[in-house]
């Protein structure tokens, strides 16, 4: 069945590095893969997207990558702030279906 | 900028009752969703909806779900009867295309007691 894993329950780091957090998945072959910030208690926000045939994606200090051959997303937070803390979900979704398969999620927690 | 809204905020109800939950997406938005999310665990999809019908739904949406777009705005996930294990966030999402990025709404938290 299609499996997808965050690393780790919970990344600690601290102010100003990069947060790296990864997303693995198994038995799938998205079409598109999201990124959402999620809250306590709140609805996942949108962040960036990417499609199959790109590598890169960049918004402001986030970025982006897909490898469809190790079948993995790295999503980095250069610059990291307090403000960044939060869990952070990656969503893949396949080229003929409409639902987002959502991974458990990481926490980070950017320390001041 | 545009945003998904949903009420109520939060919503209790006993057992067995009927709850409607409402979703207005954003305004140029053609595609529309409904998730869920247990306390603690992944959100998952329940439906899509395009076009004025079901264009996907999940197991979780048995025959005691339904959804209507009653109007040019509004969009609705009905519980027949509910169940405890009904309990959870209810997120509405809505997306321009199928391509597109789907915008959550803040959700709707149902307690079933």
């Amino acid at each position: 069945s299609q499996k997808i894993e965050q690393n780790s329950e919970a990344l600690n780091i601290q102010e100003g590095k990069t947060a790296t957090l990864t997303c693995n998945y198994t038995n799938y072959s998205p079409a598109y893969l999201q990124w959402y910030r999620q809250d306590p208690g709140r609805g996942p926000v949108f962040l960036l997207l990417i499609r199959e045939n790109e590598k890169e994606k960049r918004k402001e200090r986030l970025k982006v990558t897909f490898d469809t051959t190790l079948k993995q997303s790295l999503f980095h937070i250069t610059a990291s702030q307090p403000a960044d803390s939060a869990t952070y979900l990656c969503a893949l979704r396949g080229g003929a279906t409409n639902k987002l398969i959502f991974g458990t999620g990481t926490l980070l927690a950017v320390q001041p | 900028e545009p945003e998904v809204t949903q009420t109520p905020s939060h919503q209790v109800t006993q057992m067995g009752q009927e709850v409607i939950l409402r979703c207005v997406p954003i305004s140029n938005h053609l595609y529309f969703y409904w998730y869920r999310q247990i306390l603690g665990q992944k959100v998952e999809f329940l439906v899509s909806f395009y076009n004025n019908e079901i264009s996907e739904k999940s197991e979780i949406f048995d025959d005691q779900f339904s959804v209507e777009r009653p109007d040019g705005s509004n969009f609705t996930l009905k519980i027949r009867s509910t169940k405890l294990e009904d309990s959870a966030m209810y997120f509405c999402a809505s997306s321009y295309g199928r391509s597109y990025e789907q915008y959550f709404g803040p959700g709707t938290r149902l307690t079933v007691t």
